[in-house]
């Protein structure tokens, strides 16, 4: 079965610090690896998908994340956090062509003067 | 364009209480999905549709009943609501063969 993880459940950044968020997946045939980001009080918008193209995949926002299959690892960076990028952010999995998303915890982003 | 819209946004029920929350969709997805957002424990699936006419159960289905009414609605339904349902409710949408969901803004439900 698909599970996600996150290292994190709050991470901290100075505004104009990179920015790294972490998402570990297992999933027993290759899979499609989405990150979602989500603003107080509203729903999720798509920040980058990885369908099995290229490995490093950029996003919305500046946002990019590399995908690692020895290392099951799909992580998020931005090289220059913005006090815009508050939100909780969430990695996502699935199998078969995108549908029965398997969602992380999900990863709150704080972002200081 | 609106995309996935739910309704209510907001409800509160007392114990026992029935209640259907609404989703619609109006970019001719193939798939819907039922998610409930807990603290800590990021989105776990209710119930999906993966085509008109067909539901299956997700990670935590007891307590609820789904309707695909048609293409574009997709309904949840709690007979008989507990408090441990109090949450917030997202429906989703995608298309079969792209991959991306597509959130509605999502229903915070309190049961008391």
């Amino acid at each position: 079965a698909q599970s996600v993880t996150q290292l994190g459940s709050h991470v901290s950044v100075s505004e104009g610090a990179l920015v790294l968020l972490r998402c570990n997946y297992s999933s027993s045939v290759p899979p499609y690896l989405f990150w979602y980001v989500q603003y107080p009080n509203q729903g999720l918008q798509l920040l980058l998908k990885y369908t099995s193209a290229a490995t490093l995949v950029k996003g919305i926002n500046g946002f990019e994340a590399e995908f690692k299959k020895s290392e099951t690892s799909f992580h998020l960076t931005k090289p220059s956090a913005h006090m815009s990028d508050a939100a909780e952010y969430f990695c996502a999995v699935s199998e078969n062509y995108g549908q029965n998303f398997v969602f992380g915890p999900g990863t709150r982003l704080s972002v200081l003067p | 364009n609106a995309g996935v819209t739910q309704t209510p946004k907001f409800q509160v029920l007392k114990t026992g209480q029935s209640m259907t929350l609404q989703c619609a969709q109006d970019m001719n997805h193939n798939s819907m999905y039922w998610y409930r957002q807990d603290p800590g424990m990021g989105l776990r699936l209710i119930y999906y549709s993966a085509s008109e006419g067909t539901t299956d159960k997700g990670e935590v289905p007891n307590g609820y009943n789904v309707s695909r009414l048609n293409k574009r609605e997709f309904s949840l339904r709690l007979e008989s609501a507990a408090p441990s349902q109090t949450s917030v409710y997202f429906c989703a949408s995608n298309h079969q063969a792209g991959g991306e969901a597509f959130f509605g803004q999502g229903t915070r439900l309190t049961v008391v």
